[in-house]
């Protein structure tokens, strides 16, 4: 069975762009979350889609955005970067509420 | 605030020794979950555990819950170079507002030297 895709694995932007990273669940996974990992805040949640519905949303600026798809894929959205956008982001797929399986992870650098 | 206090934050030893990673709250979970993950990776899921004073054991890994499952430990046995990454810990919470959402640790960053 395949794993979580994440694509692409790297970007670079410049600030003040924007940038739209996707993920790909398990299959038959409908739950799709999205984490912030960086060195000096861990990870953090941004948000968790489930059947194309936002269920839960972190404490991001609404800068932050997400969506998901009738295939359970999902993208999320950061406009107007900021240096400080640079991170690790994770997304993540679960069937149940106790475990979530990780991607590779788009690293983003801002520039 | 952490919700979730890991410690300790780095571990340097030898191939062969033993070492026990902390994981603590004063909050309750439903499930907390362990994850290794090496650099520029995403963390891989390790094990779930959901009762309290349940005790699961990976080989040469052990993971405990605590009692009032606020707590959990992982107990690494005849460390090997191969353990060595970011081990972290994962907190889900009961609640409609917790729904899809794990609260991670700041992680135990573990190195063996052969």
């Amino acid at each position: 069975k395949a794993g979580v895709t994440q694509t692409p694995r790297y970007l670079i932007k410049t600030r003040g762009q924007q940038v739209t990273l996707s993920c790909s669940p398990i299959s038959g996974h409908r739950s799709v979350s999205w984490y912030q990992q960086t060195p000096g805040q861990g990870l953090q949640f941004l948000f968790e889609y489930f059947s194309e519905t936002q269920r839960n949303k972190g404490n991001f600026p609404g800068r932050f955005s997400g969506r998901q798809f009738s295939n359970s894929r999902s993208e999320m959205n950061v406009s107007t970067l900021e240096l400080g956008d640079s991170a690790l982001y994770l997304c993540a797929s679960s069937l149940t509420h106790n475990e979530a399986f990780f991607g590779q992870g788009t690293r983003l650098t801002v520039v | 605030t952490q919700l979730l206090e890991q410690s300790p934050q780095f571990l340097s030893i030898q191939e062969g020794e033993n070492l026990t990673v902390y994981c603590n709250s004063s909050s309750v979970f439903s499930s907390l979950q362990w994850y290794r993950q090496e650099p520029g990776e995403g963390p891989v899921l390790l094990v779930t555990v959901v009762t309290g004073g349940e005790v699961k054991k990976l080989k040469r890994l052990t993971f405990q819950f605590g009692d009032a499952r606020k707590d959990s430990s992982l107990h690494i046995t005849a460390a090997q170079p191969g353990d060595t990454g970011l081990y972290l810990c994962a907190g889900a919470q009961a609640g409609s507002s917790n729904t899809g959402k794990l609260i991670f640790g700041q992680g135990t960053t573990l190195q063996v030297k052969p």
